[in-house]
């Protein structure tokens, strides 16, 4: 059973366009946090959520965190060919005790923007 | 910032060798460091998690005795892929987790990744 489901697993758009990106799951997120990867390369830290209904806006990047903190949204504006890359939500599902901020990934997206 | 190293960033050894696998938290000192093994285009699959001073706790279906983890420091731990075969060929990243303070969130944050190939 996967605890994160993200999608779609696959994106392939044309520069200029719009895309988002979901992530949802039946429990209730601590946290959420969305990572960037390129090929050969570990993930990258693009933003962390923490509150239900926060917005975070990272340049034409746009995060949302629902309200009852289940499911999370990445929005990228006018996309570039330097956003191609594996997009990953990752969620630590349960706060404090030994849990260390050990993360669930979701599947992860791999988008693709062509010139 | 919060900068994670890995070393080696390749490596090619033999079926029956062993490689060591440093991961460092270059300006922190991390609570956690955990590792994951990476197929092409797939997720990060999270092998075990390393705390400074305990045994390490490995994740359902992990060999503890095949992937031997030491994490000696704040800053340091390493995984000793031990007796490597072929099918141990994989993207083995660290990563080192600081926050977590007064009920915070805790982030994490990884390295470049070992890419290991056993011939």
């Amino acid at each position: 059973t996967q605890l994160l489901e993200q999608s779609p697993q696959f994106l392939s758009i044309q520069e200029g366009e719009n895309l988002t990106v979901y992530c949802n799951s039946s429990s209730v997120f601590s946290s959420l946090q969305w990572y960037r990867q390129e090929p050969g390369e570990g993930p990258v830290l693009l933003v962390t959520v923490v509150t239900g209904g926060e917005v975070k806006k990272l340049k034409r990047l746009t995060f949302q965190f629902g309200d009852a903190r289940k499911d999370s949204s990445l929005h990228i504006t006018a996309a570039q060919p330097g956003d191609t890359g594996l997009y990953l939500c990752a969620a630590t599902l349960y706060a404090g005790g030994t849990s260390y901020g050990k993360l669930t990934f979701g599947q992860g997206t791999i988008l693709t923007v062509h010139p | 910032g919060a900068v994670v190293s890995q070393h080696p960033s390749r490596v090619i050894c033999k079926s029956g060798t062993s490689v060591k696998i440093e991961c460092r938290s270059l300006d922190f000192q991390a609570t956690t460091m955990f590792w994951y093994r990476q197929f092409p285009k797939q997720s990060l699959m999270l092998m075990a998690t390393s705390n400074e001073g305990s045994k390490a706790t490995y994740e359902q279906g992990v060999e503890k005795d095949k992937f031997l983890i030491n994490h000696a420091s704040l800053t340091l731990s390493t995984l000793t892929v031990t007796s490597a075969h072929p099918e141990d060929s994989s993207f083995y990243i660290c990563s080192a987790t600081r926050g977590g303070l007064a009920g915070g969130p805790y982030e994490q944050y990884f390295g470049p990744g070992t890419r290991l190939t056993v011939t």
